[in-house]
């Protein structure tokens, strides 16, 4: 079945560490993105990118970084610069921009020790 | 600036009809998207307006009012597992999408 897998679902971190979010597809779709949820707030993007090694920072990139070195992966790593890490991290694709419907992961909840 | 308002949380009967509302000021629209979540889960695609008027899916119906920054779901025969956040968010063109912060709807029996 094709679909998006993110791990861990659960992932916790020491101050000034850095953790990396995996997130692959094999849906066959250019486009991948990576969101934040905070209770009471609509998701705010991260980083997105349209296509393999490009990627374009969002709405909130600020202690966070991302590669695309294969279509089907986009990993996100938060860095010890990023202050208030915990939130519920969604990976979601589609096949282009625009007017394309976005498919999403089952989501890392990242929590601070 | 940019905003999405919908309800914070409606209560409905199972078997019901309810309606959710969103209203939007956005920079860009190249459409509007209303997706399902159920807790701790992945929101899942329910309908796509970039035209006004009603789009019909199953027991699922969304409206679109450009002019008023406007649009609506309509869920009929109400399910227990319709318990759920729905999100409405705008497509700004390009690949930028704008969410709101979702409504959480209950169903009681």
């Amino acid at each position: 079945d094709g679909g998006i897998t993110q791990s861990p679902k659960y992932l916790f971190r020491k101050e000034g560490q850095n953790v990396t979010l995996s997130c692959e597809q094999n849906l066959n779709h250019d486009a991948m993105y990576w969101y934040r949820q905070d209770p009471g707030q609509g998701l705010r993007l991260i980083y997105y990118s349209q296509i393999v090694n490009d990627f374009q920072k969002g709405d909130i990139a600020e202690g966070y970084s991302v590669s695309r070195e294969k279509k089907e992966s986009f990993p996100l790593t938060v860095t010890s610069a990023q202050k208030n890490p915990t939130a519920f991290y969604l990976c979601a694709s589609s096949i282009g921009g625009n007017n394309q419907p976005q498919h999403f992961g089952d989501g890392t909840r990242l929590s601070i020790l | 600036g940019q905003n999405i308002d919908q309800p914070t949380e409606m209560t409905a009967t199972e078997g019901a009809i309810v309606q959710i509302n969103c209203t939007y000021q956005t920079s860009g629209f190249n459409g509007l998207f209303w997706y399902q979540q159920h807790a701790g889960e992945a929101p899942t695609f329910l309908s796509y307006n970039v035209l006004d008027g009603l789009e019909e899916k199953g027991r699922f119906s969304s409206f679109l009012s450009r002019s008023k920054g406007y649009s609506y779901l309509l869920l009929k025969e109400l399910q227990m597992k319709d318990s759920a956040s729905y999100l409405c968010a705008v497509s700004q063109g390009g690949f930028k999408t704008i969410f709101g912060a979702g409504t959480r709807l209950f169903v009681k029996a």
